[in-house]
């Protein structure tokens, strides 16, 4: 049972142009969420978070939107730029667990 | 430098022959945990570790074993290793027990089972 799923595997996008990169769960006790970046032969590394009080946290080109009804969150990123090239992720922790998303390859186009 | 290191990078072996995959952080964290990446399934958790001598399943712990005697090391141990557990392994830590705040990522294992 994947209870944080991403459903576009990829994304392309034209450098300058926004990026929306979506997120669902289906478990309504997630409080809190975060996203990560990977680049290829690293680690991944912490990008943003929103805690379930707030509907929106924004962080520079970066801004994390989350709709508790829907549960739904998506990242949005602007402008988008070739180095924001990578896979994304998305997590939802239960107290100790961390549950990911199946990760959204963003291709921004120079 | 704040890092978290894991050793070896690539590793190939044959299926039953027990590996350990170590994990070391310095950053006095408490919280440590394992994850495999696999294609199309994303990140998925093995092991955490929210203070020594205290550790927890996550969601695919089968195959494996962890042990957190002191705060920065956390081994990941196949003790019959199969060709399912083939993938890319990453350790992490955190600064506080619950997982609801930033992780830092090792750079990864990459593991093949022949």
């Amino acid at each position: 049972d994947q209870q944080v799923k991403q459903n576009s595997p990829s994304l392309s996008v034209q450098e300058g142009r926004i990026s929306i990169l979506n997120c669902d769960y289906t478990n309504s006790m997630f409080d809190y969420f975060l996203w990560y970046k990977k680049y290829p032969a690293e680690g991944p590394t912490f990008l943003i978070s929103i805690s379930s009080i707030k509907d929106k946290n924004e962080d520079g080109r970066f801004t994390v939107f989350l709709n508790k009804s829907a549960k739904h969150l998506s990242l949005h990123i602007v402008p988008s730029q070739p180095g924001d090239s990578a896979v994304y992720f998305c997590a939802a922790p239960d107290y100790g667990k961390l549950t990911f998303g199946q990760g959204t390859i963003l291709t921004v186009h120079p | 430098e704040a890092q978290v290191t894991q050793n070896p990078r690539y590793l190939i072996t044959v299926t039953g022959k027990k590996l350990t995959v170590t994990c070391s952080q310095n950053m006095n964290h408490e919280y440590m945990s394992w994850y495999r990446q696999d294609p199309g399934l994303g990140l998925r958790q093995i092991y955490y570790s929210m203070n020594v001598e205290v550790t927890d399943k996550g969601d695919v712990p089968e195959g494996y074993k962890v042990s957190r005697k002191e705060k920065r090391n956390f081994p990941l141990i196949l003790e019959s290793p199969s060709p399912n557990q083939t993938s890319l392994y990453f350790c992490a830590s955190s600064p506080r027990r619950a997982g609801n705040n930033e992780q830092f990522f090792g750079p990864g294992t990459r593991l093949t089972v022949l």
